[in-house]
């Protein structure tokens, strides 16, 4: 497919174990960033990946969660030590990244991860 | 107070009405306005996308700025059952370049009843 894919789509996890979510990009987006929706929440900025600068880890809310993007293209969020609060949509997304403004945005269908 | 603010509904409407979804917000420096929509269990995918105020219109869809009262609009005319989604507002001070410059409003969830 063309779209951004992201897997697994659902993720079901106990309280302390750790995740990894991934996303495959647009192929030829240099850009990628992870996001989280949690219910009733607007989507949170977790962290940017630009060609091959140092990612943007700003909005991490923790030193739980760490991203990596290999090559320049998969990309894989890793939560450690899992906390009910992290349950929530995490949504992957890319863009061509050449700058220039208003880059549009592709969403993947995202990962919705429970923690019980 | 967060930077943007939308009315997480949810909104149900029969179809063929007008709607008007709607976003404040309080940093008077946005200047690019945007609207998302988002199916059940998808991604969001830009609907629309309007610099500084004023009106731009794209088939059933209105998107409106009105930077003094700090206010966005979507409007939908002769809305249909296919437009059942949740509606996302996002903005920018500087034309989008990196998400983390991208602030999103809760989103609105809309039924359209056939």
């Amino acid at each position: 497919g063309a779209g951004v894919s992201q897997s697994p789509s659902n993720k079901v996890t106990e309280k302390g174990k750790d995740v990894e979510l991934r996303c495959d990009p647009i192929s030829g987006h240099t850009a990628l960033y992870w996001y989280r929706q949690s219910l009733g929440q607007g989507l949170e900025f977790l962290i940017y990946f630009q060609g091959n600068s140092a990612p943007d880890k700003s909005g991490l809310p923790s030193d739980r969660f760490s991203a990596e993007r290999t090559g320049g293209s998969v990309s894989t969020l890793t939560i450690q030590r899992t906390q009910q609060e992290d349950s929530a949509v995490y949504l992957c997304a890319s863009s061509l990244g050449f700058g220039g403004g208003n880059e549009k945005l592709f969403f993947g269908s995202g990962t919705q991860l429970s923690v019980l | 107070q967060k930077e943007v603010e939308q009315d997480p509904g949810p909104l149900s409407v029969p179809e063929g009405a007008i709607v008007s979804l709607n976003c404040t917000y309080s940093n008077s420096a946005f200047q690019y306005f945007m609207w998302y929509r988002q199916y059940s269990r998808k991604g969001p995918e830009l609907l629309m996308y309007t610099y500084s105020s004023g009106n731009k219109e794209d088939g059933r869809f209105t998107a409106q700025v009105d930077k003094s009262s700090k206010y966005i609009s979507l409007f939908i005319r002769d809305s249909q059952p296919s437009d059942s989604a949740t509606y996302l507002c996002a903005m920018s001070v500087l034309p989008f370049q990196g998400a983390q410059k991208l602030v999103f409003g809760q989103g609105t969830r809309l039924t359209i009843n056939p």
